[in-house]
């Protein structure tokens, strides 16, 4: 089984601060990691993945994300929060050995609220 | 790309109503799944298709609930007698299969309300 832990439902950041929100994971093999994001009242937005290799994957709109096989950890930043940020975002999991098991295991969510 | 489209955005129906909804993938995509999001969740799995097959049902995917993809393209999903726990968004996203790692792209999802 996978699951995907989002620890905390609210971060607040005051804008051009640097941000994290924070995700660990549990499967049995290998992981997929997966960041989304969502706006109010549509769907999710694709931001990044982790496959293999450098353990810091950078995707859209500034945000990076590092992995940490040790700690089961996939937590996304922004060095420099802006406003616009503002969303709900979503840790997805799916387990490489997982065979013909496509779906993504999706944590929670947390809000994040950029302060002006 | 136009990006994976769905219709309609909102449905409002009564209990015990049928509802169908509609999922328009990314062309050339061959998967397609659906996943139900309530309140205060995440999105979770509900089916998923490669081309026209139905490869994988969840638990949560009642005897009341149909999918299907008969061309292997737009894909419907359809609730009989809707129950008032039916109430959430409903996001179709797809996949293709010349992806490594299956990056699913959503759609803006349908909300349904039961009343």
């Amino acid at each position: 089984a996978q699951s995907v832990a989002q620890p905390e439902d609210q971060v607040n950041v005051a804008e051009g601060n640097p941000l994290t929100v924070k995700c660990t994971y549990s499967v049995s093999g290998n992981p997929y990691l997966f960041w989304y994001v969502q706006y109010p009242n549509r769907g999710l937005q694709f931001l990044l993945k982790y496959i293999t290799g450098d353990n810091l994957v950078k995707g859209s709109y500034g945000f990076e994300a590092e992995f940490n096989k040790s700690q089961t950890s996939f937590h996304l930043k922004k060095p420099s929060a802006l406003v616009s940020d503002s969303a709900l975002y979503f840790c997805a999991v799916r387990d490489r050995l997982s065979g013909s098991a496509r779906q993504l295991t999706f944590g929670s969510g947390t809000q994040l609220t950029v302060l002006p | 790309d136009t990006g994976v489209s769905q219709d309609p955005r909102h449905k409002i129906t009564k209990r015990g109503q049928n509802v169908t909804f509609r999922c328009d993938p990314i062309s050339e995509h061959n998967r397609l799944y659906w996943y139900r999001q309530t309140l205060g969740q995440g999105p979770e799995f509900l089916t998923y298709f490669q081309n026209e097959a139905q490869l994988e049902k969840s638990r949560l995917l009642s005897d009341r609930f149909s999918a299907e993809r008969p061309k292997g393209s737009f894909s419907t999903l359809e609730i009989q007698r809707t129950e008032q726990g039916d109430s959430a968004m409903y996001l179709c996203a797809s996949s293709s299969t010349s992806s490594s790692t299956d990056t699913q792209y959503f759609g803006p999802g349908t909300r349904l309300t039961v009343l």
